[in-house]
């Protein structure tokens, strides 16, 4: 079936600094999605995108939809110490289908 | 407006019980789904529910099954617990049918089967 994977798994990184991630599937998604999940919160949605090539922001996020259909890209800059959590990419075929994720990226920030 | 509002937070069980997690959808919202977070893993869609009827299932065996009511609020049960049950139960709901981008989540049941 379909399955992404996530890397870095996990990352420690100074307040201030900018943070990278990346998402790779199996197989072509339509909409790929960016999820921000604290402790004992469900995930909370960052940043969609819906076109190959689109390079979204949303504050000091940014996220870019690979050109392939098979990729997207999280950055963060100037990473602040609220910015601790696990980053989950997403990506679904149609509206229609089934969100699967990705398993997770969990930051860590050091003040 | 009011979220997704999940009952109870944190549940304990037993094997071979059974198990009753509640979910009403955010304000507006038609449409429920369910998903199951093992610990350090991402959420694994379990159904989605739209007017009352089953929209979709993933790779759960029947006996976890759900229900919708007319208030679009929403349960999901689970009988004869296992062990690998143990997780963080989400509910998310979303405007309407075709709109799974847009899942609003809760905050989840932690369920602990011992």
């Amino acid at each position: 079936g379909q399955q992404l994977n996530q890397s870095p798994q996990s990352m420690f990184i100074q307040e201030g600094e900018d943070v990278s991630m990346n998402c790779t599937s199996s197989s072509i998604f339509n909409t790929w999605l960016w999820y921000k999940q604290d402790p004992g919160e469900g995930p909370v949605l960052l940043i969609a995108l819906y076109k190959a090539g689109e390079l979204t922001s949303n504050g000091r996020l940014t996220a870019q939809f690979g050109i392939t259909r098979k990729d997207s890209f999280l950055n963060i800059s100037a990473s602040i110490p609220s910015d601790v959590g696990i980053y989950f990419c997403a990506g679904l075929g149609t509206s229609y289908d089934k969100v699967i994720f990705g398993p997770g990226t969990s930051l860590s920030v050091i003040p | 407006e009011t979220g997704v509002t999940q009952s109870p937070t944190h549940l304990i069980k037993t094997r071979g019980q059974q198990v009753t997690l509640r979910c009403s959808s955010q304000s507006g919202h038609n449409t429920v789904s369910w998903y199951q977070q093992a610990l350090g893993q991402g959420p694994q869609f379990i159904f989605q529910y739209y007017r009352e009827e089953e929209n979709g299932r993933g790779n759960f065996p029947p006996r976890f099954s759900g229900l919708q009511f007319p208030n679009y609020s929403s349960e999901l049960n689970v009988n004869a617990l296992e062990l690998d049950d143990s997780a963080l139960y989400l509910c998310a709901s979303s405007p309407g049918l075709g709109t799974n981008e847009k899942l609003f989540f809760g905050s989840g049941t932690q369920l602990s089967v011992l």
